[in-house]
């Protein structure tokens, strides 16, 4: 089945620019949509980023996604950080052949 | 306000069975796909299952597939999520999830608050 790989956590300083990547297991991953969510302790996810590279409404500009097909994987970069960034990130995509919706391990975002 | 209210969960014994349900409003809930989705605290989110506009097409992630049924009833803007041979490896979060388009492949855009189903004896 088609899995989604992601750090286990990143961290970075405000103000500065992370990325957190998103690798596909197999096929491609441009074959169909990433989508980024952000959860924060306590809370329900929220989508951050939607078909690739699409922002969520009300998310800043600092927030952007991307897809690299030859490393077949996707990356979301968020810029001028800031500690209300701290949070937990999830890459989403969908497995055609299965059917099923697939989600990445989570990355851990430290703004410190 | 678009609302996804969650309901059903509790402590539950391993082999026995659990009936999810989510009620929706604020939006035309049989225009749209939903999505049953679990969370072990202090774990990832872990899709559990999904079902499009109209039933015809559902889906399950292999941890659950011949166990667990999905179900909505449109005119009820109700969806559910039949739990039958539970194991303590279900114990978790349960979110209810709304996709954005009629057929779950596209992204959430509305989650409940969660239904919390404990499998122990």
């Amino acid at each position: 089945n088609f899995m989604l790989t992601q750090p286990h956590s990143v961290s970075e300083s405000p103000g500065k620019t992370v990325t957190i990547s998103c690798t596909g297991s197999s096929g491609h991953i441009a074959s169909n949509f990433v989508q980024w969510y952000q959860q924060r302790p306590g809370s329900a996810p929220t989508i951050v980023i939607y078909d690739d590279n699409r922002r969520a409404s009300g998310v800043p500009d600092r927030f952007s996604g991307s897809i690299d097909s030859p490393s077949n994987s996707a990356s979301l970069t968020i810029s001028r950080l800031k500690t209300e960034d701290e949070a937990e990130y999830y890459c989403q995509s969908f497995d055609s052949e299965n059917l099923h919706v697939v989600f990445g391990g989570g990355t851990k975002l430290t703004v410190l | 306000e678009v609302q996804l209210v969650e309901s059903g969960g509790g402590l539950e014994q391993p082999g026995r069975s659990l009936r999810l349900s989510c009620v929706a409003s604020g939006f035309n809930f049989e225009e749209y796909a939903m999505q049953w989705v679990r969370q072990v605290p202090g774990k990832g989110l872990e899709w559990v299952s999904g079902i499009n506009w109209n039933s015809d097409t559902i889906g399950y992630a292999d941890s659950v597939k011949g166990r667990f049924t999905i179900s909505r009833d449109n005119a009820k803007n109700l969806l559910n999520l039949q739990m039958n041979s539970l194991k303590p490896e279900d114990t978790a979060l349960y979110y209810c999830a709304k996709t954005n388009k009629n057929n779950y492949e596209h992204y959430i855009d509305v989650w409940g608050k969660g239904t919390t189903v404990t499998v122990s004896s």
